[in-house]
C-alpha cells in the first residue's frame, strides 16, 4: 500500500532550469495538494486539484504551474527555477473536501529542492 | 482569510511527563476542522489528531489529547507520558468547509523535544 509517492526525493538546480514533481497515489482520492514548507512559515498551498482535469491556485502560486490529466497524478512544474522556490514540496490528497468522513489529508514523504 | 499561529517555535518535555503545545487561529466561520500533524526528522507528515468544531467534546487518541476552545478560537495539544519518539515539529492546521476544497491553512509548526 503505497500512499502518496512523490519523485524524486532530493534535486538540485540552477537558476533559470525547469522540471517537474510528480505525485501519485493509490488510493482513488479526487482531491490532491501541492504545498511547499520553509523554515518558520509552515506548509503554504501552491496548488491545488478538485478532480482529473482541474487545478486551481492556492495561496502561493507564482513561479508554478500544475497538471492533472490522470486522477493518480497530480504534476508540480517549475519553469524558470528560482532560488526563491528552494523549499521542501509535499504532495497531499484526500478523498473529499466536504464534510464526508472527515477525510484528512495524506501525505507524500517530500521532495528537497535546492536552486542554486 | 483564516490564519492559524503557534507562537512557541520550540519546546522541550522530560521523558514521561506531559507538554502542550498552543494553536490560535483566526476565523469567522462557525464550522470547520482542526488537525494536529507531527514531523519527525524523517519528514514525514503523520495526523495525530483531528477536531471538528461542532462536537464540544475533546478529540483524544491515546496519549494525545486537545483542548478546544472554540470562543477563544484555541486549539492545544496535550501529550502525557511523552516518549522519546515524540520528538518531532507538530504543526496546528485548519480546513475550512465553507469552499468544499479541503484546503489546510497551516500554523509555523512546534519543534518539541524530549529529553532523557
Amino acid at each position: 500500500n503505497a500512499g502518496v509517492t512523490q519523485t524524486p526525493k532530493f534535486r538540485v538546480l540552477k537558476t533559470g532550469q525547469s522540471m517537474t514533481l510528480l505525485c501519485a497515489q493509490d488510493m482513488n482520492h479526487e482531491y490532491m495538494y501541492w504545498y511547499r514548507q520553509d523554515p518558520g512559515m509552515g506548509l503554504r498551498l501552491i496548488h491545488y486539484s478538485v478532480g482529473e482535469g482541474t487545478t486551481a491556485k492556492g495561496e502561493v502560486p507564482d513561479g508554478y504551474n500544475v497538471s492533472r490529466l490522470k486522477k493518480q497524478n497530480f504534476l508540480l512544474g517549475l519553469e524558470s527555477a528560482a532560488p526563491s522556490q528552494t523549499s521542501v514540496y509535499f504532495c497531499a490528497s484526500s478523498y473529499t473536501g466536504g464534510r464526508v468522513g472527515n477525510q484528512p489529508q495524506h501525505f507524500g514523504d517530500g521532495t528537497r529542492l535546492s536552486i542554486l | 482569510a483564516q490564519t492559524v499561529t503557534q507562537s512557541q517555535p520550540e519546546m522541550s518535555v522530560q521523558e514521561a511527563e506531559t507538554v502542550t503545545l498552543s494553536c490560535t487561529y483566526d476565523t469567522s466561520e462557525s464550522d470547520y476542522y482542526l488537525f494536529w500533524y507531527k514531523q519527525p526528522p524523517s519528514r514525514q507528515m503523520i495526523l495525530v489528531i483531528r477536531q471538528e468544531a461542532y462536537k464540544q467534546q475533546n478529540a483524544t487518541e491515546n496519549r494525545f489529547s486537545v483542548n478546544f476552545q472554540k470562543a477563544a478560537k484555541s486549539f492545544s495539544l496535550k501529550i502525557s507520558d511523552s516518549q522519546l519518539g515524540d520528538a518531532a515539529m507538530y504543526f496546528c492546521a485548519y480546513r475550512t468547509l465553507s469552499s468544499n476544497t479541503g484546503k489546510l491553512i497551516f500554523g509555523q509548526g512546534t519543534t518539541l523535544q524530549v529529553k532523557p
